[in-house]
């Protein structure tokens, strides 16, 4: 099994309709993220949590919103959702107090907003 | 806060020759840096990461890296590639003292041609 395990793997949705992203991650990992890829823009950070009690915008937060609902699990919501919101989204963990600097990723999410 | 620039959207080369994908970034304190590639249809996995002590790092793949601070760099090579290196190349930092997120560059798509 995956260490860090994002569901779905790929949906589509309306314009206007509310989404939720799930991320969970097995590892134990204090700091959990969530990022969007785009042709040409890399990775973009969208939220962060450092603990459960502990959450933070990143670059392009508007629009979306997160719950840490456990040490395990990170969920990201589209309230509404529209179309250049069409992308993959990737979840990562990282526990720098242990040494672990890097970031572990699951296998993204592509989300397709029409 | 910190940036990362990722001069080289595309990256074209024959098998077998060496290959260079450049990595600069902008701190105001010292860093931690990393290489991720990704495959097509996947998720991210770390190439080699550079926290402290020799500024040549050695990844998986027979990639490389090096850190140089006055140059505000971190290059990464491999002497000869095979084409199963063809994926994307992402740099990413995160600045010392357990405090900010992990910052990627906006890639590099690495094709390698028979």
């Amino acid at each position: 099994d995956a260490d860090v395990t994002q569901t779905p793997r790929n949906r589509i949705t309306k314009t206007g309709k509310r989404i939720m992203l799930e991320c969970s991650q097995t590892k134990g990992h204090d700091r959990m993220y969530w990022y969007r890829q785009d042709p040409g823009l890399g990775l973009r950070l969208i939220y962060y949590s450092f603990d459960v009690k502990d959450i933070n915008k990143g670059e392009i937060s508007d629009g979306y919103s997160v719950s840490r609902q456990a040490q395990a699990k990170f969920s990201l919501s589209l309230e509404s959702a529209i179309p250049n919101q069409t992308a993959l989204y990737f979840c990562a963990t990282s526990d720098p107090n242990r040494g672990l600097d890097e970031a572990f990723f699951g296998q993204g999410t592509r989300l397709t907003v029409v | 806060a910190q940036s990362v620039t990722q001069l080289d959207s595309q990256v074209p080369v024959f098998e077998e020759a060496p290959v260079e994908l450049r990595c600069n970034y902008s701190s105001s304190v010292s860093v931690y840096l990393f290489w991720y590639v990704q495959y097509p249809n996947q998720g991210l996995q770390l190439l080699l990461k550079y926290l402290s002590g020799s500024t040549l790092v050695k990844g998986i793949n027979g990639f490389e890296a090096e850190f140089n601070k006055s140059q505000t760099s971190f290059h990464l090579r491999k002497p000869s590639v095979h084409i199963s290196d063809t994926a994307e190349y992402f740099c990413a930092v995160r600045s010392r003292g357990n405090t900010d997120k992990l910052i990627f560059g906006t890639g590099t798509r690495l094709q390698v041609f028979p």
